[in-house]
């Protein structure tokens, strides 16, 4: 199984809603990340996590708020969004976080903030 | 600091033919890795193939294959006998040995038309 899920795979929510973005993965990698995208842009990274512990924070706003509960499991938490951050939002998971290890991306959340 | 270039935004190949699509990079480091990835417009980014710095073949997979000429410092992706599923946005990557946590630097993609 050389899969990673997410969920929901569209999101619409308002700038005062709390909201959360579900990753998941059976591959029994330790590294996770997550991804933004605009359109017409390349992958931007905002998290990795590395054997269930926060290891990059690309100085995203507090507003996303992510947690890994399990070494298969990767959430980004929404609160207080602006419509700026309108994206596809992609997780992506990998052997581990050193070495060649390609990383697998699921489908992706596209959030629209109204 | 690492930079990935891909200097064409778009372009068209007719099914059947052969495509290139060019990556230039600039780092620092002796020891990185180069990536391609495909993306459709359903949004998955889809692993294509990976080539080592150290790597002294070119590297294929299928229908793909990397002309890697490292003293230029490109890694061009090559894709042979064009279908129209191959129509999508591709992404050249990298990964250099230092970067903490995995992180990949992305080129602007090319997006890639097939025409029947």
């Amino acid at each position: 199984d050389t899969e990673v899920t997410q969920t929901p795979k569209h999101l619409v929510m308002g700038m005062t809603n709390k909201k959360s973005l579900k990753c998941e993965q059976h591959m029994g990698h330790r590294a996770m990340y997550w991804y933004k995208q605009k359109a017409k842009k390349p992958p931007e990274l905002m998290f990795v996590y590395s054997y269930e512990k926060l290891s990059i924070n690309e100085s995203v706003p507090s507003r996303f708020s992510p947690e890994c509960p399990n070494s298969s499991l990767l959430n980004l938490h929404l609160h207080a969004l602006q419509p700026e951050d309108s994206a596809l939002y992609l997780c992506a998971s990998s052997l581990a976080s050193t070495g060649r290890d390609e990383q697998y991306f699921g489908p992706g959340t596209r959030l629209t903030v109204t | 600091a690492q930079k990935i270039t891909q200097t064409q935004p778009g372009m068209f190949v007719q099914e059947k033919e052969a495509v290139t699509l060019d990556c230039t990079y600039d780092t620092s480091d002796q020891s990185y890795g180069l990536f391609w990835y495909k993306q459709p417009s359903s949004g998955e980014m889809i692993f294509l193939i990976y080539q080592g710095s150290y790597d002294e073949q070119n590297a294929t997979e299928g229908r793909y294959s990397l002309n890697f000429q490292k003293a230029r410092k490109s890694a061009n992706l090559v894709i042979s006998a064009s279908q129209l599923g191959d129509s999508a946005m591709y992404f050249c990557a990298m990964r250099a040995s230092r970067a903490a946590g995995n992180k990949l630097t992305f080129g602007g993609g090319t997006r890639v038309l097939v025409k029947p």
